[in-house]
């Protein structure tokens, strides 16, 4: 049974390029979220999805945004990419209201 | 989400039991106390998670005082891959966002 999954594993952009992320929920859950984790920071929240629509978002500007498809997997998208986006982004799934979040183990972004 | 106040860190031996403190004094009673770990370059890992009672899964024991303002993780018998970064959180709801704050950085010794 896999795990969530997550790619690419690492990028490197330039700033003001735009990115696009990809996760796989585990297998039956159907709530992606995703969180934004800088060197030595806990993880913070960006957004989640479910039904494919947006349900809670943290203090992100715009640029961040996402989508869920119907098979439950997801992207987050960033656009106009300055050097503090520079992170781990990770991606966790549960199943709506009744399990404890899985993590991916994120994609490393380094915008240069 | 109640603002949760950990040691920034501790070691311990290894074989021996490892007890992470956690402060979550405006706790709220809808609010559950979860604990991540999450081991270098990887993603969190869910460990365990309460409410009143105190609860024991295969990774771990978890107690909750009386007046919920306060719980400690226990690793019974810590291992080199226990090393990681413990994050205590407060949430009312399994799948709900998740507000970490810096965690306790636990290094395991042989």
């Amino acid at each position: 049974d896999a795990g969530v999954t997550q790619s690419p594993t690492h990028l490197i952009k330039t700033r003001g390029q735009q990115v696009t992320l990809r996760c796989s929920p585990k297998s039956g859950h159907d709530t992606v979220s995703w969180y934004q984790q800088a060197l030595g920071q806990g993880p913070q929240f960006i957004f989640q999805y479910y039904e494919e629509e947006e349900r809670q978002r943290g203090n992100f500007p715009d640029r961040f945004s996402g989508h869920q498809f119907p098979n439950y997997s997801s992207e987050l998208n960033v656009n106009a990419l300055l050097l503090g986006d520079s992170a781990l982004y990770l991606c966790a799934s549960s199943d709506r209201g009744a399990s404890p979040l899985h993590f991916g183990n994120g994609t490393r972004l380094t915008v240069t | 989400d109640a603002k949760t106040t950990q040691p920034p860190s501790m070691d311990c031996a290894e074989g021996r039991a490892a007890n992470l403190p956690c402060n979550h004094s405006t706790i709220s009673g809808n609010e559950y106390v979860y604990w991540y770990r999450q081991i270098h370059s990887q993603g969190p890992q869910y460990i365990i998670h309460g409410l009143k009672n105190n609860e024991t899964n295969e990774m771990a024991s978890l107690i909750i005082t009386e007046d919920r303002k306060s719980s400690t993780l226990i690793l019974p018998h810590a291992t080199l891959r226990d090393t990681a970064v413990y994050y205590c959180i407060a949430n009312k709801a399994a799948g709900n966002k998740l507000t970490f704050g810096g965690g306790t950085r636990v290094l395991v010794k042989p």
